[in-house]
């Protein structure tokens, strides 16, 4: 099945700094999400996004489908950004399930 | 987009027993997904539920151990049976929205088995 590979798997951010985090997939896909999981476990949708580039206040993201790869920036990060970035992708036609990297976990300190 | 909810949010439970999680939507879904994600680790599919029709599992989940109901097209269960503490993790339900592209996920059950 399709490969998904995040990295940094982890990061520690002064606030205010700016990061991007990777996901590299394996084979074309018609479907690409990242997600935040917050400390408490839950799943919040950042971005549906599989191709071109979406920005959501100091969130946006990349995917450029031809080269298997997406990006998430975190501009001027805050220590609520802290918790865990998933990316996951649709594996192919017909398949609606998600496959998910391994995540990033970020922490933003004070 | 769709709302989940799920619960219970946290339970302890003693080993050799069972939890049954219920996770319900607030829209008409086709399929509803379990996934588990055990301590520090990513999410991993447990099975696709079909309203009318037997769950499909994954490899390495069997329907002994997390049997699934889903008796219409907004509710569904999935039981932990015999509980170990392997079994601790998180489990989350998830749908997708009425656009067929992006998936929403219910807030999750923290289990841990004692």
């Amino acid at each position: 099945g399709i490969q998904v590979e995040q990295s940094p798997p982890d990061l520690i951010l002064q606030e205010g700094a700016n990061s991007t985090l990777r996901c590299n997939f394996s084979d074309s896909v018609n479907n690409l999400q990242w997600f935040h999981q917050n400390p408490w476990g839950q799943l919040i949708n950042l971005f549906y996004i599989p191709s071109g580039t979406k920005q959501n206040g100091r969130l946006s993201a990349t995917t450029v489908a031809t080269e298997r790869y997406s990006l998430l920036y975190i501009s001027s990060s805050q220590t609520t950004d802290s918790g865990v970035y998933f990316c996951a992708v649709h594996s192919g036609a017909g398949s609606y399930q998600l496959t998910f990297g391994k995540g990033t976990k970020l922490s933003v300190i004070p | 987009s769709a709302v989940i909810s799920q619960k219970p949010s946290r339970d302890i439970c003693q080993r050799g027993t069972s939890l049954t999680i219920q996770c319900q939507v607030d829209s008409q879904v086709t399929m509803m997904f379990w996934y588990r994600q055990q301590p520090g680790q990513s999410l991993t599919l447990i099975a696709t539920a079909n309203q009318g029709s037997e769950a499909t599992y994954e490899s390495g989940f069997v329907i002994d151990k997390f049997p699934i109901s889903r008796p219409n097209l907004t509710f569904s269960t999935l039981t932990v049976s015999n509980m170990s503490p392997e079994d601790s993790s998180i489990y989350l339900c998830s749908v997708e929205g009425t656009s067929g592209t992006e998936a929403f996920f219910g807030q999750g059950t923290r289990l841990t088995v004692v």
